[in-house]
């Protein structure tokens, strides 16, 4: 079992660029999320899904854009990326409301 | 929405006993996590509590007191792999079971 797969795992963007952040599950998980965490911060929550087809913004979802067309699948858009979103990006998925998250390894992104 | 604090950094002797504390205000409530982090790593469970008590789980011991909005996380034999920073999450009531995360506290676990 791979878990959660997050790719690429560090990125330099320039300010403008776009990019997508891939991550894919195979525990069969209907809930996941899309973190960012800034250095000695938390997570905080950009977009989620309860399942495909279904998504829904979170605490800071500007500048960000989801889908989910499968079960597995749930990729993060970056448009016209910016400085203020150099963070590090983590996907999480979990299997019930009640149950904790599995996490990505992270997606280290720099905007220059 | 949640406001949830944590301490920032938090110094322990490895073999010692450490207590995290986390305290939380929140417009709704199902259940409180405890993760661990080691610097550069994706978070990993450690524990989850709904109702109020004490759960064990080896060195690792977590607390719940619902109406004093209150969390804590016991280590016990620390040693040096302890060292990692110790994120406190709130779930709300909503669907998809979202969680509010506070800022992490630093364990440094020293020889």
């Amino acid at each position: 079992n791979a878990g959660v797969t997050q790719t690429p795992k560090f990125r330099i963007l320039k300010i403008g660029q776009s990019m997508t952040l891939q991550c894919t599950q195979d525990m069969n998980h209907n809930y996941m999320y899309w973190y960012r965490q800034d250095p000695g911060m938390g997570l905080k929550l950009i977009y989620y899904s309860v399942g495909a087809g279904i998504t829904d913004k979170g605490e800071v979802p500007n500048g960000y854009n989801v889908s989910r067309s499968t079960t597995e699948d749930f990729p993060l858009r970056l448009e016209l990326a910016a400085p203020s979103q150099t963070s590090v990006y983590f996907c999480a998925s979990s299997s019930r409301q009640y149950t904790e998250a599995f996490f990505g390894q992270g997606t280290r992104l720099t905007v220059v | 929405g949640q406001n949830i604090d944590q301490p920032t950094e938090m110094t322990a002797t490895e073999g010692a006993i450490v207590q995290i504390n986390c305290t939380y205000q929140t417009s709704g409530f199902n259940g409180l996590f405890w993760y661990q982090q080691h610097a550069g790593e994706a978070p990993t469970f450690l524990s989850y509590n709904v109702l109020d008590g004490l759960e064990e789980k080896g060195r690792f011991s977590s607390f719940l007191s619902r109406s004093k909005g209150y969390s804590y996380l016991l280590l016990k034999e620390l040693q040096m792999k302890d060292s990692a920073s110790y994120l406190c999450a709130v779930r709300d009531e909503g669907r998809a079971g979202k969680s509010t995360f506070g800022d992490g506290t630093t364990l440094t676990v020293k020889p």
